[in-house]
């Protein structure tokens, strides 16, 4: 079975400040990564995604984030936050060898404050 | 707008009663999911359709059931609700049935069992 975890479940920030959100994961079995933003009451979005190759994958907004296998991470980082930042951001995982359900982590809030 | 329709957005109904919601997929994707988001629960995976069969079936329960019809939108019925399944029901589509294939959520649709 797969299981993500996002250690912090609030992350306060302020504006224009960097950030890095955590994400760590379990599986037995190869898996594709995926960052997705909710703004309030809106669906999820994707920000960007892993499949293979580099390990640092740009997305959309100015995030990224870096795959590292032997920690299982999958951290998104943006170097300078804006105050339209502020949502909720979940990390997922699909495995790669049957159904790509999303399992996803609980979310951490970002909050950019002024 | 990510192209993947829900209706409806909001939904009051009553503990026991029967309820039936709708998506329909971006254009030419052939898989349809379901997931389920609460707030005890978090974000969680309920059920894959494609090209009109079921493809992955997650923790959805006995009183949940869902169908993909040939013009490839879906529905998922709840029924004897309970208050436990006021949520966040979001579709999502994506296209041939790669696990590459970035899912597109919908906007949701929000069950108030009261």
């Amino acid at each position: 079975a797969q299981s993500v975890t996002q250690l912090d479940s609030q992350v306060p920030v302020f504006e224009e400040a960097p950030v890095e959100l955590r994400c760590n994961y379990s599986s037995s079995v190869s898996v594709y990564l995926f960052w997705y933003v909710q703004y309030p009451n809106q669906g999820l979005q994707l920000l960007l995604k892993y499949l293979s190759g580099s390990t640092l994958v740009k997305g959309i907004n100015g995030f990224e984030a870096e795959f590292n296998k032997s920690q299982t991470s999958f951290h998104l980082r943006k170097p300078s936050v804006h105050i339209s930042d502020t949502a909720e951001y979940f990390c997922a995982v699909s495995r790669m060898d049957s159904s790509y359900k999303l399992i996803f982590g609980s979310g951490t809030r970002l909050l950019v404050r002024p | 707008d990510s192209g993947v329709t829900q209706t409806p957005k909001h939904l009051i109904t009553a503990t026991g009663q029967r309820v039936t919601l709708r998506c329909s997929p971006r254009s030419g994707d052939l898989s349809v999911y379901w997931y389920q988001q609460s707030l005890d629960q978090g974000l969680q995976f309920l059920i894959q359709y494609y090209n009109g069969e079921e493809r992955a079936k997650g923790n959805i329960l006995e009183r949940f059931s869902a169908q993909q019809f040939p013009d490839l939108h879906s529905e998922l019925n709840l029924s004897s609700l309970e208050l436990g399944d006021s949520a966040l029901y979001f579709c999502a589509s994506s296209g041939p049935d790669r696990g590459t294939d970035t899912q597109y959520f919908g906007p949701g649709t929000r069950l108030t069992v009261l």
